[in-house]
């Protein structure tokens, strides 16, 4: 159980243009999700909490009009990088709560990695 | 502002070695901390979680122990094999109200050599 899928995996984008990023919990219904961003070789920064039904909190530092953030259900959560530029290049991994196992068990998606040439 | 260490930043041994990973915490107030592993362009895997009122949890071939008064952490691995070789990630819980907010270290490339 307990499973997370992203969607797409791997994406390349023109710069400028806008790409979304979906977060899916596959077997369980989650009311908070979380984005984090990584770099090449470092680690995972938490970019925003994502709650169903109501506005995204974001980390300091992360602009929220650049990093829409939409959890519309209790299974999908989605990120769209607006007017994209080939520094938000990143990895990209969600991660789901799943409230039956407890307030801190995380499962986290496999990730999707963005190119923005 | 918690921050998140993790030492060796990469260590490659020979297949059947135990080894210890390292992971410090510059605020003891967690409320857990948890060890990940990540393949090389995927998610991340769940390995141990602990509680800030344990002093250790083991799965298998893996034993973490915490020490939340000093902010320290190991991940010991007992008899390495090459399919172990992987990222590890910790990650601290913040504590009270961000309770679920993850801090995560750098991480620690393992190669593990047959």
């Amino acid at each position: 159980g307990a499973v997370v899928s992203q969607h797409p995996s791997w994406v390349i984008c023109k710069s400028g243009t806008s790409v979304k990023i979906e977060c899916r919990s596959l077997d369980f219904q989650a009311t908070t999700m979380f984005w984090y961003r990584q770099f090449p070789k470092q680690s995972l920064m938490l970019m925003a909490t994502s709650n169903e039904g109501s506005k995204a909190t974001y980390e300091q530092g992360v602009e929220k009009d650049k990093f829409l953030i939409n959890h519309a259900s209790l299974t999908l959560s989605t990120l769209t990088v607006t007017s994209a530029h080939p520094e938000d290049s990143s990895f990209y991994i969600c991660s789901a709560r799943d409230p039956r196992t407890g307030p801190y068990e995380q499962y986290f998606g496999p990730g999707t990695r963005l190119t923005v040439t | 502002k918690q921050e998140v260490t993790q030492i060796p930043a990469a260590l490659s041994v020979p297949e059947g070695e135990n080894l210890v990973l390292n992971c410090s915490f510059t605020d003891s107030a967690i409320y857990n901390l948890q060890w990940f592993r990540q393949d090389p362009g995927k998610g991340l895997t769940s390995l141990l979680l602990i509680q800030s009122s344990q002093r250790e949890q083991t799965s298998g071939r893996l034993n973490a122990s915490l020490d939340k008064s000093s902010g320290r952490s190991t991940l010991y691995i007992a008899a390495s094999q090459p399919g172990d070789s992987a990222t590890y990630l910790c990650a601290v819980s913040r504590g009270a109200q961000g309770a679920q907010k993850l801090v995560f270290g750098q991480g620690t490339r393992l190669t593990i050599n047959p």
